[in-house]
């Protein structure tokens, strides 16, 4: 089992450019999160899935998108890019209990 | 509202001193509470948590922690701390009324001197 896996692990954007993050699971979770963490604030909650073609809004979801058209795929995407953007993504996964997290992208937006 | 504090930002413990690291919480029902560590450059990894029974719940790595209903905590101690301990320690609550989302502490760093 990879568990939880996040494409890309690095990425420098410009001010307004787009992109999409990738999280795969291989493990059947229904629930599925996109946080962001930066220094001194743990981790923010930006959105989350109960389940194949689910999305809810987290904390911090001002800015981006996401989607769920696979159970075992949770894209999140930035539209136009903004340096308070820049971060650290992590995927998670859970069934019932405690997360499993991807081991995260870092972001830039320059 | 449900929330979560780490008191400290950073723990500082020698080698084989046993260590504790510190979290309370705030939840509208009964809680769900989970420890999770990182280490630099890596996602979460979860260490254990409480469901519910034993106020003590013991984890990965040597690691326990106990509920304290009473006081709203849920501290992580090891007996015997070790240089590979050192590393982000975040506490986490959801309430167990059917609630999707977690809430993580700021994180607590911990470093152990040989």
């Amino acid at each position: 089992n990879a568990g939880v896996t996040q494409t890309p692990k690095f990425r420098v954007l410009k001010t307004g450019q787009s992109m999409t993050l990738l999280c795969a699971q291989d493990m059947n979770h229904e629930y599925m999160y996109w946080y962001r963490q930066d220094p001194g604030m743990g981790l923010r909650l930006i959105h989350y899935s109960v389940g194949e073609g689910t999305t809810a809004k987290g904390e911090v979801p001002d800015g981006y998108n996401v989607s769920r058209l696979k159970k075992q795929n949770f894209l999140l995407g930035l539209e136009s890019a903004a340096p308070s953007q820049t971060s650290v993504y992590f995927c998670a996964s859970r069934q019932r209990y405690e997360q499993y997290f991807g081991p995260g992208t870092r972001l830039t937006v320059t | 509202a449900q929330s979560v504090a780490q008191p400290e930002d950073q723990v500082n413990v020698a080698e084989g001193n046993p260590l504790t690291v510190k979290c309370t919480y705030s939840v509208s029902g009964n809680p769900y509470l989970f420890w999770y560590v990182q280490y630099p450059n890596r996602g979460l990894q979860f260490l254990l948590k409480y469901i519910t029974g034993d106020n003590l719940v013991k984890g990965s790595y040597g690691f326990e922690a106990e509920f304290n209903k009473s006081q709203t905590s849920f501290h992580l101690k090891k007996p015997s701390a070790l240089v590979s301990d050192s590393a982000l320690y975040f506490c986490a609550v959801r309430d167990n009324t059917g609630g999707f989302k977690t809430i993580f502490g700021a994180g607590t760093r911990l470093f152990v001197k040989a």
